[in-house]
């Protein structure tokens, strides 16, 4: 089945700095790839996704970059704001119709 | 997006008992998955629920302890049955939406005491 791979654990960036996140996953036939993040005692809410027949994904401050030949996929956070202060986790679905596979997740501190 | 209604938020139970955990959509949707969050850690899938049959549950989770109903396209159960401290968690209930993201429930926090 499905493996998801997530680093770093922990991310601590300045206010204004950018955040990477980086995920590989196992299965060469997985082909949707979200992002969640996840605020304390919340929901996760997911705040980016990527298929596979596209290699890069933009919403204003946030995108998602996707390599299928090296099976990973990443996250980029530009200009950091404390509100940004979160758990990140990134997920794959192996087969259409299949739950989602989730990584570790990724604490992320944005200070000012 | 669905949304979905998830109850109860919380319950401390007593070991040996059983909890049962209702979600309910407002739309039909095929697909409903159940997690299990333990604190500081990440979403474990338990089981897909399947409308009209059995779930399909992951390794490491089996029927007798996490029966799963889901009667129709809009409502399922997860019980968590014989509960033991390990069992202390967060339960979600999530509907598929491929292409709008996967939605989930606000989540039970499970103590068993």
């Amino acid at each position: 089945g499905e493996n998801v791979e997530q680093h770093p654990s922990t991310l601590s960036v300045q206010e204004g700095d950018s955040a990477v996140i980086k995920c590989t996953y196992s299965d060469s036939a997985s082909n949707y790839f979200p992002w969640y993040k996840q605020e304390l005692g919340k929901r996760p809410q997911l705040i980016i996704d990527i298929r596979s027949n596209v290699g890069e994904k933009k919403d204003q401050r946030i995108a998602v970059t996707l390599n299928k030949t090296a099976k990973h996929f990443s996250l980029h956070i530009t200009e950091t704001q404390p509100e940004d202060s979160a758990v990140y986790f990134c997920a794959a679905e192996s087969q259409a119709g299949t739950a989602l596979i989730f990584g570790k997740g990724t604490t992320l501190s944005v200070s000012s | 997006s669905a949304v979905i209604s998830q109850k109860p938020s919380r319950d401390i139970c007593q070991r040996g008992t059983s909890l049962t955990i209702q979600c309910q959509v407002d739309s039909q949707v095929t697909m409903m998955f159940w997690y299990r969050q333990q604190p500081g850690q990440s979403l474990t899938l338990i089981a897909t629920a399947n409308q009209g049959s059995e779930a399909t549950y992951e390794s490491g989770f089996v029927i007798d302890k996490f029966p799963i109903s889901r009667p129709n396209l809009t409502f399922s159960t997860l019980t968590v049955s014989n509960m033991s401290p390990e069992d202390s968690s967060i339960y979600l209930c999530s509907v598929g939406e491929r292409g709008r993201g996967d939605t989930f429930g606000s989540g039970t926090r499970l103590t068993v005491v």
